[in-house]
């Protein structure tokens, strides 16, 4: 089972500013990496998809990058909405799918 | 646009059943495959299972295989989660999935979400 870490566990940061999230997988798992958003009392919401393709209707400030185990998640200048746990998960080897363990971005 | 309503959760003792629902509407629901993934309270989330379009391909976790059974219902856009041998640590809000991707080519993942529904497992 491929086991996937995300850094830091909490990420405090100004409105406006720039968020980098990092997420690490156990093993190459090529591009096969989606970030999903969840807000307190919602459910999940996929942001990124191949690591770096946008879901439909996601803002252009949300990005993702990487390949092979090391992978980012940036949010280029935070919005208030954008205050939430963020999860990342592989797909190249499955099952099962495994997802990290969250960071949650707050207000600074 | 895509609505996934799940209902069926609710307090049960451990050793005890449960049957969860998930009602799909806004696509055409034996188009994809489905998954359910659960989220013990404030934890992270964990995959339970998947199942393929015709129903003829299923996995689990190994946290509740054996004791888990997810099927489909095409017919009435309708996707199922029994539980049975329930324990404390199964307690948790289960969500249903509608998987996006290409899943025969090995490369698929959750897309849309329902709100979940919630099972407590407590004596």
């Amino acid at each position: 089972e491929i086991v996937m870490t995300q850094s830091p566990a909490t990420l405090s940061v100004s409105p406006g500013e720039r968020a980098t999230l990092s997420c690490r997988a156990s093993q190459s798992i090529s591009s096969n990496l989606a970030w999903y958003q969840q807000k307190p009392g919602q459910a999940p919401r996929l942001l990124i998809y191949g690591a770096s393709t946008r879901a439909t209707g996601i803002p252009a400030r949300f990005s993702g990058s990487g390949s092979g185990t090391e992978f980012t998640l940036t949010i280029s200048s935070l919005q208030s909405e954008d205050f939430a746990v963020y999860y990342c998960q592989q797909y190249n080897n499955w099952p099962p799918w495994t997802f990290g363990q969250g960071t949650k971005v707050e207000i600074k | 646009q895509v609505q996934l309503v799940e209902s069926g959760g609710g307090l049960v003792k451990p050793g005890g059943s449960l049957r969860l629902s998930c009602e799909a509407s806004g696509y055409t629901f034996s188009d994809y495959y489905m998954s359910w993934i659960r989220q013990a309270p404030g934890k992270g989330l964990e995959w339970v299972s998947y199942i393929d379009r015709s129903s003829d391909y299923t996995n689990y976790a190994d946290a509740v295989k054996g004791r888990f059974t997810i099927s489909r219902d095409n017919a009435k856009n309708s996707l199922f989660l029994q539980m049975n041998s329930l324990r404390v640590e199964d307690t948790a809000l289960y969500y249903c999935a509608r998987v996006s991707g290409y899943c025969s080519g090995g490369s698929c993942y959750p897309g849309e979400w329902g709100q979940g529904t919630l099972v407590t497992v407590t004596s």
